[in-house]
């Protein structure tokens, strides 16, 4: 089976535009969530998803949004971007059958000029 | 307030020696744990997981993590690294029966012949 896949896996934008980062999750699995990583630190949690409905908000503006399709693949949008959003976008998905198991995309790097 | 803690930001070791990575959680409960591995520029890899029972835990990579309750600690082991070991671990926690990781800040293992 085909691991957490994500695209783009590099993107550059400018200051104050828009940018859409997408997620397939392991076949099977609900539970899709997102996590920034900024250079030299630890993975923080954006959003997580379960069955279409948000589950959870990490400590992030409101600039950034995301959503579950039906298929349980997963968008991640930010607008107005800053250069402080300059980072490398994780998406992870999980199911139920492997308990509390957090499967970890290779991440979209977004660099912001 | 929760929190995840690797005092270690970087450990520099020889091939063939023995490693450990400490990390220390502040929690409410008992939560989920877990160490992840990160190499350059790509996403995360699950080395192991600890939900309960047996408090010495064995991963992938000949990687081992003990559980310690009384010390809020959960460190990553193995007896002997190879070079292929070099790259950026991560702890993360999270709360029972919830997706949502909160990782610490991680620990870089340099290998060096």
């Amino acid at each position: 089976d085909a691991g957490v896949t994500q695209s783009p896996t590099h993107l550059i934008k400018t200051r104050g535009q828009q940018v859409t980062l997408r997620c397939s999750p392991i076949s099977g699995h609900k539970s899709v969530s997102w996590y920034q990583q900024v250079l030299g630190q630890g993975p923080q949690f954006i959003f997580q998803y379960y069955e279409k409905e948000e589950r959870g908000r990490g400590n992030f503006p409101d600039r950034f949004s995301a959503r579950q399709f039906p298929n349980y693949s997963s968008e991640l949008n930010v607008n107005a971007l800053l250069l402080g959003d300059s980072a490398l976008y994780l998406c992870a998905s999980s199911h139920e059958s492997s308990g509390n198991t957090i499967y970890f995309g290779e991440g979209s790097w977004l660099t912001v000029v | 307030a929760q929190s995840v803690t690797q005092p270690d930001i970087h450990i520099t070791v020889s091939e063939g020696a023995s490693l450990e990575l400490r990390c220390n959680y502040s929690y409410g409960a008992t939560p989920y744990l877990f160490w992840y591995v990160q190499s350059p520029g790509q996403g995360l890899q699950l080395l192991l997981k600890y939900f309960s029972g047996d408090t010495l835990v064995q991963g992938i990579k000949g990687f081992e993590a003990e559980f310690k309750r009384s010390q809020s600690s959960f460190n990553l082991r193995k007896p002997s690294v190879h070079w292929s070991d070099a790259a950026e671990y991560f702890c993360a926690v999270a709360p029972r029966g919830d997706y949502k990781l909160s990782f610490g800040a991680g620990t870089t293992v340099t290998v060096r012949a």
